[in-house]
């Protein structure tokens, strides 16, 4: 089956510091990815779509300017979370979807969880 | 617009015993439906999806979902609850935003299982 990989799964850093975040699909290509955050014991909140060699679009509320995300190729897109503080903390996840239909499923990374200390 | 609910935040059966969750949605047009499972500090598994052909859908774990029409719903089952089958499930609906250029997922809050031995 279709597989996203998402690096790294854990990361601890300093208060500051800008940290990225991979999302690739091995074994199909993907037009188009999606960011989500999750805060703990709730559902998943889209932060971003993103499209392969477009901007990315984001949602209401999300600086786009603080998460910066690259879709550079088919099978790859990176968020980037600049000068992270405390309340970046979360849980993030990445998915991809085959295709452009609604009846194609997507795919989720095993997410990363970022502690901004 | 669309929206999915799911009816309770936690359910608890005993090994051996079935499993019910469920799940109602709201849509403007015909949806495509979706079941996730999340295990702790894990993405998203796709265990099944509706797309208008079968109305019973058969998914991976001996999950299944039947989606009726008459009632918007789309409750997940299983036969027989395993304790590898404690986590949280996701009910989702695709979701083509005015002026969007590609579908998105709106996800229900989510429904704990937990699996007593």
């Amino acid at each position: 089956g279709a597989v996203v990989s998402q690096h790294p799964s854990w990361v601890i850093c300093k208060s500051g510091t800008s940290v990225k975040i991979e999302c690739r699909s091995l074994d199909f290509q993907a037009t188009t990815m999606f960011w989500y955050r999750q805060f703990p014991k709730q559902s998943l909140m889209l932060m971003a779509t993103s499209n392969e060699g477009s901007k990315a679009t984001y949602e209401q509320g999300v600086e786009k300017d603080k998460f910066l995300i690259n879709h550079a190729s088919l099978t790859l897109s990176t968020l980037t979370v600049t000068s992270a503080h405390p309340e970046d903390s979360s849980f993030y996840i990445c998915s991809a979807r085959e295709g452009q239909g609604a009846i194609q499923p997507q795919h989720f990374g095993d997410g990363t969880r970022l502690s901004i200390l | 617009a669309q929206s999915v609910t799911q009816l309770d935040s936690h359910v608890s059966v005993s090994e051996g015993t079935p499993v019910l969750l469920r799940c109602n949605y709201s849509s403007s047009y015909s949806p495509s439906l979706f079941w996730y499972v999340q295990h702790p500090n894990k993405g998203l598994q796709l265990l099944l999806k509706y797309t208008s052909a079968a109305t019973l859908v058969k998914g991976i774990n001996g999950f299944e979902a039947e989606f009726k029409k008459s009632e918007t719903s789309f409750h997940l089952t299983k036969p027989s609850a395993h304790m590898s089958d404690a986590a949280e499930y996701f009910c989702v609906v695709t979701l083509l935003p005015p002026g969007a250029g590609s579908y998105q997922l709106t996800f229900g809050k989510g429904t704990k299982l937990s699996v007593i031995p």
